[in-house]
């Protein structure tokens, strides 16, 4: 069974600061894919990254970046310099391989103040 | 390239009657899937659809189905609908090919959603 938890119910920062958001998750398969969701007031969840368990490297892109670590089965997000747009609900999902259920976190209110 | 779209977007029904949602997914995506949330329950997935099969379902009673069709554009319905039914339905669409190593099929595009409310 694959389970995601994000402890953090909500997070407030004022803009400019960075904001990062944990997320750990179980499962027993060795391949599966790992994404970060937003969902802003209007409720429409947005895509916004993707990891495969065989790709530890961690990137940025843009004010988005990830830390990926197998070992502690966490996947953390990061917005750099966050902006009242920011403002939303953000969401942990993990997929195990040929598998299209996405098991989610309870999700993270991210309040970005200005 | 156009999104995902659902509709209705918002809907009212009284218990015991029964609703169907419609989703279209992204163009040349073959794979749609429902997602149901709640304040309580969070995002559950309902079941996922690739080239008119279900491929896969969660845990919700048989009062839940779904199709979809030759286009790829995918129904669900909800009979004999109860209060707690009162959700967002949310769709994802997905290339839904099987994955090659760093390819993205399993990216899910999601729709804005149908707002149930039962009374």
């Amino acid at each position: 069974a694959q389970k995601v938890t994000q402890a953090q119910t909500e997070i407030s920062v004022v803009e400019k600061e960075d904001v990062t958001l944990d997320c750990v998750y179980e499962t027993r398969d060795t391949t599966y894919y790992l994404f970060w969701y937003k969902q802003p007031p209007s409720g429409e969840l947005v895509f916004l990254i993707r990891r495969n368990s065989f790709d530890e490297q961690n990137e940025i892109s843009g004010r988005y970046s990830w830390n990926f670590q197998k070992s502690t089965s966490s996947f953390n997000f990061t917005i750099t310099a966050s902006q009242v747009v920011d403002s939303a609900v953000y969401f942990c999902a993990l997929s195990e391989a040929l598998n299209y259920k996405l098991s989610f976190g309870a999700g993270t209110t991210v309040t970005v103040r200005a | 390239k156009a999104g995902v779209t659902q509709t209705p977007r918002y809907l009212i029904k009284t218990r015991g009657q029964q609703v169907t949602l419609s989703c279209s997914p992204i163009s040349g995506h073959r794979s749609v899937s429902w997602y149901q949330q709640t304040p309580g329950q969070g995002l559950q997935f309902l079941f996922e659809y690739f080239s008119e099969t279900q491929r896969n379902k969660g845990n919700f009673p048989g009062r839940f189905s779904g199709r979809q069709f030759s286009n790829s554009r995918s129904e669900m319905n909800v009979s004999t609908l109860e209060l707690g039914d009162s959700a967002l339905y949310l769709c994802a669409s997905s290339l839904g090919t099987g994955g090659l190593a760093g390819s993205a099929p399993y990216e899910q595009y999601f729709g804005p959603g149908t707002r149930l409310t039962v009374t």
